[in-house]
């Protein structure tokens, strides 16, 4: 398997659930990052990992936690989320200096 | 502060047509990279082209082309005898040069592009 995988695809979930979004990365990356796409709007970073340390926190509510045990893996832990939480979060990796990310799917994330 | 406007929002063409989709933005840096990606409905944002601040050649590959114009701060994109399989969401992006180990861009808000048979 090549390139950037995100499960799942698509995610209902109601503002007291905990669920978790999974990133995987087969492109011996060192970076990875976490980005959230609404409609109408820019792509927002979230967060960033390099070499599995967080570099890059874009100021996000704490109700989205994010995890990397190591270079190839990613996750979005959500709890207690809002329904402007909504939206398409996509996973990214990249590889040298300013190199071009390489995007997953994205998980489609509805919050009722 | 960094910025990419995407003034157009949704283009409509019929195939076979050139089409143009602009992008203008925003940087106090000296040196940086601008990028275009493409979003199919799929979801996944494909790399489309990386150009930086020195390189002021235009750029062709297929029936892509990009213009970039340092003067006027723009880095349009053209497709040439534009095709139903373009039809995505477009994006512009701009990092700068000095952003360490990772490529933290700015994006614009994309322009939806619709071929028609």
């Amino acid at each position: 398997e090549t390139g950037v995988t995100q499960t799942p695809r698509h995610l209902v979930m109601g503002m007291t659930n905990k669920k978790s979004l999974k990133c995987e990365q087969h492109l011996g990356h060192n970076a990875m990052y976490w980005y959230k796409q609404s409609a109408k709007k820019p792509l927002e970073l979230m967060f960033v990992y390099n070499f599995k340390e967080q570099t890059e926190n874009n100021s996000v509510p704490s109700r989205f936690s994010p995890e990397c045990p190591n270079s190839s893996h990613l996750f979005l832990h959500l709890h207690t989320l809002q329904p402007e939480d909504s939206a398409l979060y996509l996973c990214a990796s990249s590889g040298e200096f300013n190199s071009p990310l390489h995007f997953g799917n994205g998980t489609r994330l509805t919050v009722t | 502060a960094q910025k990419v406007t995407q003034a157009q929002t949704e283009i409509s063409v019929v195939e076979k047509e050139d089409v143009t989709l602009d992008c203008v933005y925003e940087t106090r840096d000296t040196t940086y990279y601008l990028f275009w990606y493409k979003q199919p409905p799929s979801g996944e944002l494909v790399f489309l082209i990386r150009r930086n601040s020195f390189d002021e050649q235009n750029e062709i590959s297929g029936r892509y082309s990009w213009n970039f114009q340092k003067s006027t701060s723009s880095f349009n994109f053209t497709i040439t005898a534009s095709q139903v399989v373009d039809s995505a969401v477009y994006f512009c992006a701009l990092s700068s040069y000095f952003t360490g180990a990772n490529s933290k861009l700015t994006f614009g808000k994309g322009i939806t592009l619709s071929v028609r048979p």
